[in-house]
């Protein structure tokens, strides 16, 4: 089974410290994602890195970066927590573009941060 | 653009028949997706189409109609534990999903 997980179920920091979300992937994708989900927004995407040391600007990079350097390995930052970047944040891992199943992306467990 | 619009909420009994609804406007699409998704867990994979017509899993079948900009998935026998928000997404390139908001499904006794 593939295995995601995030370094944090719950997390609390307040404005201005510098946040770093962990997500580590065992089944060898090439790909990895992040996305935040907010109520009656759905998910939207931060980033996401097709190989190691490559990354890519989502929907919604503002005010967030990203670190790609293991294949299983991918950390988002947040350089000045802001108060409206309390939410819930998914990491999500995938094979490289294919057909069929191996499109499917599997998620993390979830960080449900909360900035003060 | 690539909007992908989906009912906000939905209600059901248990042991019927639920059809949610998803369309969506965009140039171009690998495949989409349905994922369920129970409160404070994460999404999991249930379907995916990529050619038109009818994908059957058990009680859960998905339809997409490309020319339409449309898909469906629908809910048979409904169980209480099928009480979950069900996510609607396209994948494009690198596998990049865009996902709709979501349809928040109650099934009752």
């Amino acid at each position: 089974d593939v295995k995601v997980t995030q370094s944090s179920r719950y997390l609390v920091k307040r404005t201005g410290e510098k946040v770093f979300l962990e997500c580590v992937q065992d089944m060898d994708h090439e790909n990895m994602f992040w996305y935040r989900q907010d109520p009656g927004l759905g998910l939207r995407l931060i980033y996401f890195s097709y190989d190691v040391k490559m990354k890519e600007k989502g929907d919604i990079p503002e005010g967030y970066s990203v670190s790609r350097e293991k294949k299983e390995r991918f950390s988002l930052i947040l350089e000045s927590a802001s108060t409206n970047q309390t939410s819930m944040y998914l990491c999500a891992s995938s094979s490289r573009a294919g057909t069929g199943d191996t499109d499917t992306q599997y998620f993390g467990p979830g960080t449900r941060l909360t900035v003060l | 653009g690539q909007n992908i619009d989906q009912p906000t909420e939905m209600t059901a009994t248990e042991g019927a028949i639920v059809q949610i609804n998803c369309t969506y406007q965009t140039s171009g699409f690998n495949g989409l997706f349905w994922y369920q998704q129970h409160a404070g867990e994460a999404p999991t994979f249930l379907s995916y189409n990529v050619l038109d017509g009818l994908e059957e899993k058990g009680r859960f079948s998905s339809f997409l109609s490309r020319s339409k900009g449309y898909s469906y998935l629908l809910l048979k026998e409904l169980q209480m534990k099928d009480s979950a928000s069900y996510l609607c997404d396209l994948s494009g390139g690198y596998n990049k999903l865009i996902f709709g908001a979501g349809t928040r499904l109650a099934v009752h006794p």
